[in-house]
């Protein structure tokens, strides 16, 4: 199993540029997050999803919408990039196993906006 | 809602010796509390997670952590480290749903290892 994988690695977008983060995971699961990680912040949830064809906001989810069309995959767009969201963006999945959600992370897509 | 707090940004510790990390959350019930690792340029790997019983869990890597409510910390462990264990330490906090819509973090502590 390739767990979860994200594509691509590295991007490097230019102002008002758009771009869609693909993640993907083999594991079934039914939820999928999207966290974003800044030096000295930790990771913040943008999106989430508790499965296919569901979505709803985390804790930043202004300038980047979500789409889960179907249940392996998780996509992040962001349709007018900012130097704000340069940043490393995190994928994750997870089911409710056992009485808890142990989330599985991805390694990561590296976003420079210029 | 419920927040993490990781009070040292940095520890270096040397090789062998003891380690403890900190975490204090915020949470008005029993909360789900979890401890991640990131190495360099790596994604996140759980290392362990409380959410009821024995308030001292064991995780990997030769990792525990003991639950204290009257403290709110669940602060995390190593008898004796290992250069291996050089990387970011993030303590996360799930509210009722165990994480089910998503995790809040703490700022990580860094690690570094002295010979």
């Amino acid at each position: 199993n390739a767990g979860v994988t994200q594509t691509p690695k590295f991007r490097v977008l230019k102002t008002g540029q758009s771009m869609t983060l693909l993640c993907a995971q083999d594991m079934n699961h039914e939820y999928m997050y999207w966290y974003r990680q800044d030096p000295g912040m930790g990771l913040r949830l943008i999106h989430y999803s508790v499965g296919e064809g569901t979505t709803a906001k985390g804790e930043v989810p202004d300038g980047y919408n979500v789409s889960r069309l179907k249940k392996q995959n998780f996509l992040l767009g962001l349709e007018s990039a900012a130097p704000s969201q340069t940043s490393v963006y995190f994928c994750a999945s997870s089911s409710y196993e056992g009485g808890y959600n142990e989330q599985f992370f991805g390694p990561g897509t590296r976003l420079t906006v210029l | 809602a419920q927040s993490v707090t990781q009070p040292d940004i940095h520890i270096t510790v040397s090789e062998g010796a003891s380690l403890e990390l900190r975490c204090n959350y915020s949470y008005g019930a029993t909360p789900y509390l979890f401890w991640y690792v990131q190495s360099p340029g790596q994604g996140l790997q759980l290392l362990l997670k409380y959410f009821s019983g024995d308030t001292l869990v064991q995780g990997i890597k030769g990792f525990e952590a003991e639950f204290k409510r009257s403290q709110s910390s669940f602060n995390l462990r190593k008898p004796s480290v290992h250069w291996s264990d050089a990387a970011e330490y993030f303590c996360a906090v799930a509210g009722a749903g165990g994480g089910a819509d998503g995790l809040t973090f703490g700022k990580g502590t860094h690690l570094i290892i002295q010979p």
